[in-house]
């Protein structure tokens, strides 16, 4: 069983389009994130949860929209796609349970064209 | 990020020790953290410290932790092709989030 799973993995959009990348964990975590990492591989967190509540929320777009409907769940709604925006973006789950790591997904391959 | 220094790039010969460097600002620190990443693929957690250490070992990886000068090292000992790969540093406070380095491209050359 994956840990913490992303659907989908590959996604090729065009400009202004709306997506969503979803993002469940199995693992009872609290606390889910959302990672971009761009072009360059640089790596920086976007949003954190904690119990279905929004605790961190860098410097994002507001086109950018994080929900969680229940503590297993952090989907991520992106809206007027822009060419900017191709990314990976990873999420992750942690939780007191285990201890220091944090697990991250596979990845979304994102690519507006 | 601006908050954790990498070097970009390493090659390697196989069968070497390679050493990875890694810098951060941040001295309320909690925990450091190396990441593997290959082509295409996903975030691989190799190991990670606790920032009132100043070694750790597993199997191939060391870890050393100079927290004077804020200052963490990854050794891979007897490096293999499959060890060529992007490897980040991060560092994280006492809300888990992690800073992450640029990320060190590792190339193991035959």
């Amino acid at each position: 069983d994956t840990a913490v799973s992303q659907t989908p993995k590959y996604l090729v959009t065009q400009m202004g389009n709306d997506k969503s990348i979803k993002c469940e964990q199995n693992l009872g975590h609290d606390t889910m994130y959302w990672y971009k990492q761009d072009s360059k591989k640089f790596l920086k967190i976007m949003f954190s949860y904690n119990n279905k509540e929004l605790i961190i929320n860098e410097t994002v777009p507001n086109r950018f929209s994080p929900k969680s409907p229940d503590k297993a769940h952090l989907n991520l709604h992106i809206n007027s796609l822009e060419l900017g925006d191709s990314a990976v973006y990873f999420c992750a789950s942690w939780g007191s349970l285990s201890g220091n790591t944090i697990y991250f997904g596979e990845g979304s391959w994102l690519t507006v064209v | 990020g601006e908050d954790v220094e990498q070097s970009l790039f390493l090659s390697v010969r196989e069968g070497d020790s390679s050493v990875i460097n890694c810098t951060y600002t941040d001295s309320s620190s909690t925990y450091l953290y190396w990441y593997k990443q290959e082509p295409g693929a996903g975030l691989q957690l190799l190991t990670y410290i606790f920032s009132n250490m100043d070694m750790k070992q597993d199997q191939r990886l060391t870890v050393l932790l100079n927290k004077k000068d804020k200052h963490l090292s990854l050794r891979i000992a007897d490096t293999q092709t499959g060890d060529s790969a992007i490897y980040f540093c991060a560092e994280s406070m006492h809300d888990y989030k992690l800073s992450f380095g640029a990320g060190t491209t590792v190339t193991v050359r035959a």
